[in-house]
């Protein structure tokens, strides 16, 4: 499986800022996408992001709220844009298993407390 | 009712003990069956997958996908301390569709 790199791991971020979270695979992938694992709560799929295209999103989340890049088939970064505390979470980098159905590799995760 | 349902636990086991994780799911679509495992501050791993019916068994793990019933399970035979941490199960359709995840299980296993 692919290697999944996230940036930062961990931080405390200020109410009304906005924070960039960066994931880096160490081999071409087509399918990059971005999860949110609120505390005690399962994973939500954010988006699904498309290189050389704009992000898919999901019910819920909103462009405005959650950019999404994918500038090559390595790498990807999400936005959190305007945070509160509700944004407190973990959000995952993940990739699609390629030859394995539908399987997809997470990234470490980053964590993010909205003060 | 949501798509997939998993107890979330936790589950305490002493060392050596046979572990038994379930989901059941009201999709009659899902084709792909996968099982998560997730250590306290860390990134879930794949830990097994299957398609469609059957058991698969990988070490001290086997998964169980029973589509008449709607219900997977995960078994884990000589449960260990380092096995402590939330499984969850995740399944989806065929051609490429997300999947969907449970709320995962807690799993204590105590020495």
């Amino acid at each position: 499986s692919a290697v999944i790199s996230q940036k930062p791991s961990r931080d405390i971020c200020q109410r009304g800022t906005s924070l960039t979270i960066q994931c880096q695979v160490d081999s071409q992938v087509t399918m990059m996408f971005w999860y949110r694992q609120q505390p005690g709560q399962s994973l939500t799929l954010i988006a699904t992001a498309n290189q050389g295209s704009e992000a898919t999103y999901e019910s819920g989340f909103v462009i405005d709220k959650f950019p999404i890049s994918r500038p090559n088939l390595t790498f990807s970064t999400l936005t959190v844009s305007n945070m509160s505390p509700e944004d407190s979470s973990i959000y995952l980098c993940s990739v699609d298993g390629q030859n394995s159905g539908n399987t997809i590799y997470f990234g470490e995760g980053s964590w993010l407390t909205v003060v | 009712q949501k798509e997939v349902e998993q107890d979330p636990g936790p589950l305490s086991v002493p060392e050596g003990a046979i572990v038994s994780l379930n989901c059941t799911y009201s999709n009659s679509a899902f084709q792909y069956f996968m099982w998560y495992r997730q250590y306290s501050r860390k990134g879930p791993e794949l830990l097994m997958y299957t398609y469609s019916s059957g058991n698969k068994e990988d070490g001290r793990f086997t998964a169980q996908v029973d589509k008449s019933s709607k219900y997977i399970s995960l078994f884990i035979r000589d449960s260990q301390p380092s096995d402590s941490a939330t499984y969850l199960c995740a399944m989806s359709g065929t051609g490429f569709q997300k999947l969907v995840f449970g709320t995962g299980t807690r799993l204590l296993v105590s020495p």
